[in-house]
């Protein structure tokens, strides 16, 4: 069975302070993905990548950015956190034809 | 730019009914449709995954139907159980998107006991 693993599923953190959102997949997934995922706007993309060191914008990166030096790790990372980057965020990862399987998610609030 | 719709966003069923849950997209140019089911304050479980040359995937109760040329997929949740009671998302992997899926926003069902 396919395991993507978010490292924490519940996170404070101080507006301005630098996030990091690890996710580890363990089935040797070519592509990972960045979500994050809000009350009446669904679940919209960030980031993601196809490769290890490449990525590609989503719908919504600012205010983010990513880092892939392993295939197995996809690490999101807010560079100066703000309250309205309070969120749901998902990790997922696949393989080309294969569906689309996700962690269970960080919750992440901006004081 | 694809579009996915799920109407209603929220439906209540008593519980051994069979029901439908329907979900719509714009553009027919896709490779495949996924249905998820999420609990509430977890990520998403993938239940059926439909390859455009495919008509519909069964799994247990569940059985997914797709029509790309009208643009529309069905779930079919047979005898439902409190259990069932979830949000449930379909995406759709368009071609050219690369792996990217886009989503709905989902249908909240709650089963009644």
């Amino acid at each position: 069975d396919v395991k993507v693993t978010q490292s924490s599923r519940y996170l404070v953190k101080r507006t301005g302070e630098k996030v990091f959102l690890e996710c580890v997949q363990d089935m040797d997934h070519e592509n990972m993905f960045w979500y994050r995922q809000d009350p009446g706007l669904g679940l919209r993309l960030i980031y993601f990548s196809y490769d290890v060191k490449m990525k590609e914008k989503g719908d919504i990166p600012e205010g983010y950015s990513v880092s892939r030096e392993k295939k197995e790790r996809f690490s999101l990372i807010l560079e100066s956190a703000s309250t309205n980057q309070t969120s749901m965020y998902l990790c997922a990862s696949t393989s080309q034809w294969q569906p689309q399987h996700f962690g269970d998610g960080t919750r992440l609030s901006i004081l | 730019k694809q579009e996915v719709t799920q109407i209603p966003a929220a439906l209540s069923v008593p519980e051994g009914e069979n029901l439908v849950l329907n979900c719509s997209f714009t553009d027919s140019a896709i490779y495949n449709l996924q249905w998820f089911r999420q609990d509430p304050g977890k990520g998403l479980t993938s239940l059926l995954l439909i390859q455009s040359s495919q008509r519909e995937q069964t799994s247990g109760r569940l059985n997914a139907s797709l029509d790309k040329s009208s643009g529309r997929s069905t779930l079919y949740i047979a005898a439902s159980q409190p259990g069932d009671s979830a949000t449930y998302l379909c995406a759709v992997r368009s071609i050219g998107a690369n792996s990217k899926l886009t989503f709905g926003k989902g249908i909240t069902l709650s089963v009644r006991p």
